[in-house]
Order: structure tokens, then C-alpha cells, then sequence
């Protein structure tokens, strides 16, 4: 049975710093990795989906790598803003396509 | 494009009243539908899986006959939370997948409080 798990689970930050959430999966037989955000009250706003047979993807400030053998993903975003704040959920999908989502990483970046 | 919509997005009930929630993709033929709960400040949790024309698949723990899930279109699922209690007050959001890389594309959520 497929896990994830999000570390941290609560980070803050200083404007300006380059920082990294980490997700790991205890099943390495994925077929997606998708990271997304959700701000307090509300739905999920997808960032990046790695593929399969993809080792990253980037968008803008975010780079999102995916490490199947290990089972990790992490997502780096550089330069961070205080409009960052939120919460970031990674999710895995396996054979049956259907989502797995992590615990999540509350972030917090100071003005 | 890619758009999934719900409605409604918040809703009031009574206890032991019946709540119906429509998950829409408004742009392209959903295969395959998914429908999560979201406890405050907990992570998303699948509830089930549904495919146009079959029975939802329900994961373990769920209640198939209280929470009824209908796909009756391509583009069209709705849940119905049946003889709603408190405890079923909850964000629940669905999403919607294709064909293809499977990306899920997620409606913006339905908040259901039960009094």
C-alpha cells in the first residue's frame, strides 16, 4: 500500500531564500508525481507532474525532481515570497491512476 | 483548458438530511473520476473512484451506502452524502482524469457543514 509522506511538515522562512520540501513514497511503481498548493479554505492549484519516466520539471521558481529508485521527490523554489505561503502537497499515482497525497509542508515565508 | 468545476461550493444542512455535490469537467471527457475529503488542516483522503457507467469503487473505510457516488456522463459525477451527521462536515473535492499522462485536474472543492 502506497505511502507518502511530507517533510517538514511546517517550515518558515525569510524572504528571499531558496528552500527545498521533500515527499517521499514507499512505492517506487508510480506512474505521476504531482505537486501542488492550497491555500487555507481553499482547492489545490497544480505546480508540477513528473512524470514517470521524467527525472524533473520546472516552472518559473519551481524545479521539482523525482527520484524513483529512492522514492523521494523533492520541490525546490527559489527565491521565495511572501505570496509562497501556503501549503504544498505532493500526491503519487500507481496502477489504478488514483492519487496518494502526502501529509503536506505548511510554508510560511516572512516580509 | 482542463476545467473542473463543483457545486455547489458551500453548503448548509441539517442533520440527517441528504446533500448532493456535482463534479463537472467542462472541457474535456473525464474517463475516469475521483472524490476526496479533507478534514482541517489534514491531508486530502480518496474516497473513491469512478468510472462513466460503473459502480464507484469505494477505499476501505468508506461507506458505499452513505456516501453514493453516480457517474452517469463523461463529464458529469455527483456525490450524495445520505442522512448527513456533523461528523460528515468536510471539504470534498473531485477530480477528473483522461486519457493519456492521467494527470488529475481537481475541481475547486465543496465545503459541507452538517448542523
Amino acid at each position: 500500500k502506497q505511502e507518502v509522506t511530507q517533510i517538514p511538515a511546517a517550515l518558515s522562512v525569510p524572504e528571499g531564500e531558496n528552500l527545498v520540501l521533500n515527499c517521499s513514497f514507499t512505492d517506487s511503481a508510480i506512474y505521476n508525481l504531482q505537486w501542488f498548493r492550497q491555500d487555507p479554505g481553499k482547492g489545490l492549484t497544480s505546480l508540477l507532474l513528473i512524470q514517470s519516466s521524467q527525472r524533473e520539471q520546472t516552472s518559473g521558481r519551481l524545479n521539482a525532481s523525482l527520484d524513483k529508485s529512492s522514492g523521494r521527490s523533492t520541490l525546490y523554489i527559489a527565491a521565495s515570497q511572501p505570496g509562497d505561503s501556503a501549503t504544498y502537497l505532493c500526491a503519487a499515482s500507481s496502477g489504478t491512476y488514483k492519487y496518494i497525497f502526502g501529509t503536506g509542508t505548511r510554508l510560511k515565508v516572512l516580509a | 483548458g482542463a476545467v473542473v468545476s463543483q457545486h455547489p461550493s458551500w453548503v448548509i444542512c441539517k442533520s440527517g438530511t441528504s446533500v448532493k455535490i456535482e463534479c463537472r469537467s467542462l472541457d474535456f471527457q473525464a474517463t475516469t473520476m475521483f472524490w476526496y475529503r479533507q478534514f482541517p488542516k489534514q491531508s486530502l483522503m480518496l474516497m473513491a473512484t469512478s468510472n462513466e457507467g460503473s459502480k464507484a469503487t469505494y477505499e476501505q473505510g468508506v461507506e458505499k451506502d452513505k456516501f453514493l457516488i453516480n457517474h452517469a456522463s463523461l463529464t458529469l459525477s455527483t456525490l450524495t452524502v445520505t442522512s448527513a451527521h456533523p461528523e460528515d462536515s468536510s471539504f470534498y473535492i473531485c477530480s477528473a482524469t483522461s486519457e493519456g499522462p492521467y494527470e488529475q485536474y481537481f475541481g475547486p472543492g465543496t465545503r459541507l457543514t452538517v448542523t
